[in-house]
């Protein structure tokens, strides 16, 4: 089956510019979770949605935010662009269930690499 | 707080051999789980093993097996019969359970593994 799926792979933007990414999860996955990989903080998470609503978020300035859509594709953005924000996007997506069962392991897609000059 | 700490940010092992790669973890919630996950220069995160906190065994697929030592708070995993496609970064991730927590992980900052033919 079809693995997550994230465009763009690569973009370059400047300062004060505004950026969104886009993750298709796998078929019948719930929970889309985005992580930010940069080499000085590591991976650190973003937010998580399920059934279009945001469940969890990280520690992050709300210049980045995201959605959710009724086929579970989600969505981030990052607006007023700072030279920081160059890092990884990545997204996962899980079965997400309500109430946890079992591992719920997370599938991540290969990521976009935003770099902001 | 939650942590999860990988002290060896490079290894080499020799083609063949086995290796470990060390992975503690802090957490008062009785309640998690335990994800290693394989980072290659490509950037997708792909799944390795999962081990839950009330697992009785340790966790083994394939030629990767986890040596989970609960009172210690460690989760090492061990790669036998090491391969040229095995050099890769290496993280280990930790899930505290409850219902609005199944899309976050929290990473450590990494093992860059290295095999030598």
């Amino acid at each position: 089956k079809a693995g997550v799926t994230q465009t763009p792979r690569y973009l370059i933007k400047t300062r004060g510019q505004q950026v969104t990414l886009s993750c298709s999860p796998i078929s019948g996955h719930r929970s889309v979770s985005w992580y930010q990989q940069t080499p000085g903080q590591g991976l650190q998470f973003l937010f998580e949605y399920f059934s279009e609503t945001q469940r969890n978020k990280g520690n992050f300035p709300g210049r980045f935010s995201g959605r959710q859509f009724s086929n579970s594709r989600s969505e981030m953005n990052v607006s007023t662009l700072e030279l920081g924000d160059s890092a990884l996007y990545l997204c996962a997506s899980s079965p997400g269930t309500i109430f946890y069962t079992g591992a719920n392991v997370l599938t991540f897609g290969a990521g976009s690499r935003l770099t902001v000059l | 707080a939650q942590k999860i700490t990988q002290t060896q940010p490079g290894m080499f092992v020799q083609e063949k051999e086995a290796v470990t790669l060390d992975c503690t973890y802090d957490t008062s919630d009785p309640s998690y789980g335990l994800f290693w996950y394989k980072q290659p220069s490509s950037g997708e995160m792909i799944f390795l093993i999962y081990q839950g906190s009330y697992d009785q065994q340790n966790a083994t697929e394939g030629r990767y097996s986890l040596n989970f030592q609960k009172a210690r708070k460690s989760a090492n995993l061990v790669i036998s019969a090491s391969q040229l496609g095995d050099s890769a970064m290496y993280f280990c991730a930790m899930r505290v359970h409850g219902s609005s927590n199944t899309g976050k992980l929290i990473f450590g900052q990494g093992t860059t593994l290295q095999v030598k033919p």
